[in-house]
């Protein structure tokens, strides 16, 4: 069975600075889609980044990156030049070609002024 | 474009009673999701349906939940009867076509309390 783990259930950011966030994942699998979700309180949550595992190149939305090692089933997100309103609980998400997406169990990010 | 539509938004329970929850996802979006997330947790995928047929149930409680997607449009997910566990928010999400590259739009959850 497919997993998702996120060993960061919080973190902090200097606003400006630059943060990163750790995924790891089990799959047999070789192909899949990797996405990192936000879900601000009490808001929706929203697609941030995604990556296919068929692409080498590391996905990149503005300032926010991934660095995406398939060996390592590795899937860490970097926010760059992070914003108060960055903050938010941060989720790591798989998917076979299903839709089905597995959820790790969440990062807190916290952004101090 | 307007979002995926959840109602209600809060409900507090008695544990043994019956609720049901409202989804109407995004037009023209084949499939749907059912997602419970508990406090401190991340999302659980409860059911999907692609237009008003079930692709995966796997991880629904039959034996209380129950889900419907009447003519592959807007959906109604009910437990019956409640327990005290079953306390946890839970999302509607929508997706063009069900597939790896889709993305998911997520509707503002509806917070169940059971007490």
């Amino acid at each position: 069975a497919q997993t998702v783990t996120q060993s960061q259930p919080e973190m902090s950011v200097q606003e400006a600075e630059t943060v990163t966030l750790s995924c790891t994942y089990d799959t047999s699998e070789s192909d899949y889609y990797l996405f990192w979700y936000k879900q601000p309180p009490s808001r929706q949550m929203i697609l941030v980044i995604r990556q296919e595992a068929y692409k080498q190149q590391n996905a990149t939305e503005n300032r926010f990156s991934v660095n995406f090692q398939k060996a390592a089933k590795s899937f860490s997100l970097k926010i760059s030049d992070s914003q108060l309103g960055d903050a938010a609980m941060y989720f790591c998400a798989y998917t076979s070609n299903t839709g089905k997406l597995i959820f790790g169990q969440g990062t807190t990010l916290q952004v101090k002024p | 474009e307007a979002g995926v539509a959840q109602s209600p938004r809060y409900k507090i329970i008695e544990k043994r009673q019956s609720v049901a929850f409202w989804c109407n996802p995004i037009s023209g979006h084949a499939t749907l999701y059912w997602y419970q997330q508990i406090l401190g947790q991340g999302p659980k995928l409860l059911i999907q349906f692609q237009n008003n047929g079930v692709v995966d149930d796997s991880q629904l409680p039959k034996d209380r939940f129950s889900a419907e997607r009447l003519k592959g449009v807007d959906s109604t997910l009910k437990i019956q009867p409640a327990k005290l566990e079953d306390s946890a928010v839970y999302l509607c999400a929508s997706s063009p076509l069900g597939i790896g590259t889709d993305t998911q739009y997520f509707g503002p959850g509806t917070r169940l309390t059971v007490l």
